[in-house]
């Protein structure tokens, strides 16, 4: 596709549900990143992945975060047992990879607007 | 870590007036990237405008350029001819030059445009 896409666009869970929220990066992508925005506040890095290869989690808030990236195409970010403070927009970017300032330009997705009741 | 700082959550401009969005960060290195960021309703990210923190020259695109200090770890974005379609939320954002490419962004500042 043209860019990167998400769904679903909205997601609502009862507290304690798992949930799954995926990522279609634009093709030929090596890099993925997941960031989380709460209402009101920019985006907080969560994960980023190269190819299949997941090299920054630092940013996952809890172990109940999950993300992969099995073949370097699609991303999917799991949230077990989910909480109301996980209620947030999830977007997903995608960037070229390799050297330079060009390569690294991160094309974002529309994100996944999560309400846990 | 690194931070950055918006410390105007709203703005408004008259539709053809110029108007200055403040950004300032807080580094210990010295090769990095700054990126202003605009995000409509729709939620999607639009990259506005980068600077590359070895290049004293600030960058420019259309109606969009930036007044970037490294001194005192300043970066704003001045937007001329204010139009309509540009009322959106605008992120500052930083990203280090070596190792992880991930972004770090401000709180934002919501602008709107009055006719």
């Amino acid at each position: 596709g043209a860019g990167v896409s998400q769904s679903p666009r909205y997601k609502v869970a009862k507290r304690g549900q798992d949930v799954a929220l995926r990522c279609d990066p634009i093709s030929g992508h090596v890099s993925l990143f997941w960031y989380q925005q709460a209402l009101g506040q920019g985006p907080e890095f969560l994960t980023y992945f190269q190819n299949e290869a997941q090299l920054d989690k630092s940013g996952l808030p809890s172990d109940r975060f999950f993300a992969e990236r099995p073949e370097g195409s699609v991303s999917t970010l799991k949230i077990q047992r989910t909480q109301q403070e996980d209620s947030a927009v999830y977007l997903c970017a995608s960037s070229l990879g390799g050297t330079g300032l060009f390569f690294y330009e991160q094309y974002f997705g529309p994100g996944t607007r999560l309400t846990v009741t | 870590a690194q931070t950055v700082t918006q410390s105007q959550p709203e703005m408004s401009v008259q539709e053809a007036e110029t108007v200055t969005l403040s950004c300032t960060y807080d580094t210990s290195e010295s090769d990095y990237y700054l990126f202003w960021y605009k995000q409509p309703p729709s939620r999607q990210m639009i990259l506005v405008i980068r600077q590359e923190a070895y290049k004293q020259q600030n960058a420019t695109e259309n109606r969009f350029s930036v007044n970037f200090q490294k001194a005192a770890k300043s970066f704003s974005l001045k937007i001329s001819d204010s139009q309509l379609g540009d009322a959106a939320m605008y992120f500052c954002a930083y990203r280090s030059a070596g190792g992880g490419n991930k972004l770090t962004f401000g709180t934002g500042t919501q602008l709107k445009v009055e006719l």
